[in-house]
C-alpha cells in the first residue's frame, strides 16, 4: 500500500464512550497531521508530529483528546467520553517534511458519529 | 498566529470562471498550495506556488500570488461540472520545521 490508510473507515459511538482511531502514514514520512472536517466548519487542525520533536498539540478541543505516534509511524488519536459534537470526519496526512515544496498525502478519513 | 482565511462558498455557471481567493497572515511563507477535495475523497494537492513568483499557470488552473498583501487566488477557466469541489488555501514555511497551514476550504458549486 502506498498511501496513508486509516482505520476504521467509518464508527458510531455512544456518548461517553472512548474511541481510537488510527492513522498508518506513508513509509518514510517523518511528518504527520490530523485534521477534523465537520459540515460547515471547513478543515480543522488537530495535531502535529514531526519526527522526534514535541508534537504541536495547539488544535486539540479539548483535554479528551490525545494523540501518539509510535516509533515515529503509526499514530493513534483517542477521544474519551465522547460528545455529540465530535461527530466529524478526522483526517490523517503524512508528508516527508522536507526542505521545499513539501506535499500532504491524506488518507480517506474516518467518519466518527456520536449517538 | 498564522492563519489562512478563505470564504466557504462559491457558486459559477458551467463555462464561467471561477476565481477562489485566499489571505494568509505568515510573513515567512514560502510555498503557497491549493489542494482540491473531491465528494466522499481525501484532499490532494492540485498545485503549489513558490513565493518569488506572482503567477504561475497550468492548463486551465492559474495561481497567483500578492506576496505584499499576502493574497492568494486560484482561477478556473471554463469551469466544468466535475470542478465541483471544495478547494483548500495552504501555505508553509518550506523549511521542513513548521507545519503546513491550511484554510477552511471553500466549496465550489458549478451550475449547469
Amino acid at each position: 500500500g502506498a498511501g496513508v490508510s486509516q482505520s476504521p473507515s467509518n464508527k458510531v459511538t455512544e456518548k461517553g464512550k472512548d474511541v481510537e482511531l488510527r492513522c498508518d502514514p506513508i513509509s518514510g514520512h517523518t511528518a504527520l497531521y490530523w485534521y477534523r472536517q465537520s459540515l460547515g466548519q471547513g478543515l480543522e487542525f488537530l495535531i502535529y508530529f514531526q519526527g522526534n520533536s514535541a508534537p504541536d498539540k495547539s488544535g486539540l478541543p479539548s483535554d479528551r483528546f490525545s494523540a501518539e505516534r509510535t516509533g515515529g509511524s503509526v499514530s493513534t488519536l483517542t477521544i474519551q467520553r465522547t460528545q455529540q459534537e465530535d461527530s466529524a470526519v478526522y483526517l490523517c496526512a503524512s508528508s516527508l517534511a522536507r526542505r521545499g515544496s513539501d506535499e500532504q498525502f491524506f488518507g480517506p478519513g474516518t467518519r466518527l458519529t456520536v449517538l | 498566529g498564522e492563519d489562512v482565511e478563505q470564504s466557504l462558498f462559491l457558486s459559477v455557471r458551467e463555462g464561467d470562471s471561477s476565481v477562489i481567493n485566499c489571505t494568509y497572515t505568515d510573513s515567512s511563507s514560502t510555498y503557497l498550495y491549493w489542494y482540491k477535495q473531491e465528494p466522499g475523497a481525501g484532499l490532494q494537492l492540485l498545485t503549489y506556488i513558490f513565493s518569488n513568483m506572482d503567477m504561475k499557470q497550468d492548463q486551465r488552473l492559474t495561481v497567483l500570488l500578492n506576496k505584499k498583501d499576502k493574497h492568494l487566488s486560484l482561477r478556473i477557466a471554463d469551469t466544468q461540472t466535475g470542478d465541483s469541489a471544495i478547494y483548500f488555501c495552504a501555505e508553509s514555511r518550506g523549511n521542513g520545521g513548521f507545519k503546513t497551514i491550511f484554510g477552511a476550504g471553500t466549496r465550489l458549486f458549478v451550475k449547469a
